[in-house]
């Protein structure tokens, strides 16, 4: 089975630009998570959607937007680009066994903006 | 304040001298607790989710228990593949709205 995948791998971009990271989760996986990771401020997360809708969002500007597609791939788009956005982002899936969760993560993209 | 801590920062280990992480929690509504591990330069692995205070997880040398303020991640006989950060997080609020995570603990096992 194929795992999480992540587009592209890498990415630079300049201040003021706008940038759009692609997720392909795992087949029969419809939530889709996705998360910001830096050396100062760690591991934060974004915003969930299950189903084409946003079901959790965390502390982030209006800057940082994210849609479902009805094949459960998502995307994210950061507008307005900041030198405070580069950053590892990161998006799982997960799917739920009953009450269990179990989520797995693709290997990111890293993004620098200069 | 919803936080989480995680502790020590960094825990070096000899081979097979077992050990436990600890990550502790301020949140209100907790809906589950969650333990991953991360390589360098790669996306966190799941490891476990935790629902309810009492609750154990194991898998290999790692068993995870729950109680009301924090976690623990007990490695038995660790080996050096084990070498890797530890970080957990919680999903809590009124509404499961909040994911908040630990700033991790950093494992080395030394051969």
């Amino acid at each position: 089975k194929a795992g999480v995948t992540q587009t592209p791998r890498y990415l630079i971009k300049t201040r003021g630009q706008q940038v759009t990271l692609s997720c392909s989760p795992i087949s029969g996986h419809r939530s889709v998570s996705w998360y910001q990771q830096t050396p100062g401020q760690g591991l934060q997360f974004l915003f969930e959607y299950f189903s084409e809708t946003q079901r959790n969002k965390g502390n982030f500007p209006g800057r940082f937007s994210g849609r479902q597609f009805s094949n459960s791939r998502s995307e994210m788009n950061v507008s307005t680009l900041e030198l405070g956005d580069s950053a590892l982002y990161l998006c799982a899936s997960s799917f739920t066994s009953g009450l269990q969760e179990t989520q797995y993560f693709g290997p990111g993209t890293r993004l620098l903006v200069l | 304040e919803d936080q989480v801590t995680q502790s020590p920062e960094a825990l070096r280990l000899q081979e097979g001298e077992s050990s436990s992480l600890n990550c502790s929690y301020t949140v209100s509504g907790l809906r589950g607790l969650f333990w991953y591990r991360q390589d360098p330069g790669k996306g966190p692995e799941f490891l476990f989710t935790l629902y309810s205070a009492g609750e154990e997880k194991e898998k290999e040398r790692l068993k995870a228990t729950l109680t009301k303020k924090e976690s623990f991640l007990h490695i038995t006989a660790p080996k050096p593949e084990d070498s890797a950060t530890y970080l957990c997080a919680v999903q809590a609020g009124p509404s499961y709205d909040k994911v908040i995570f630990g700033p991790g603990t950093s494992l080395s096992v030394i051969p």
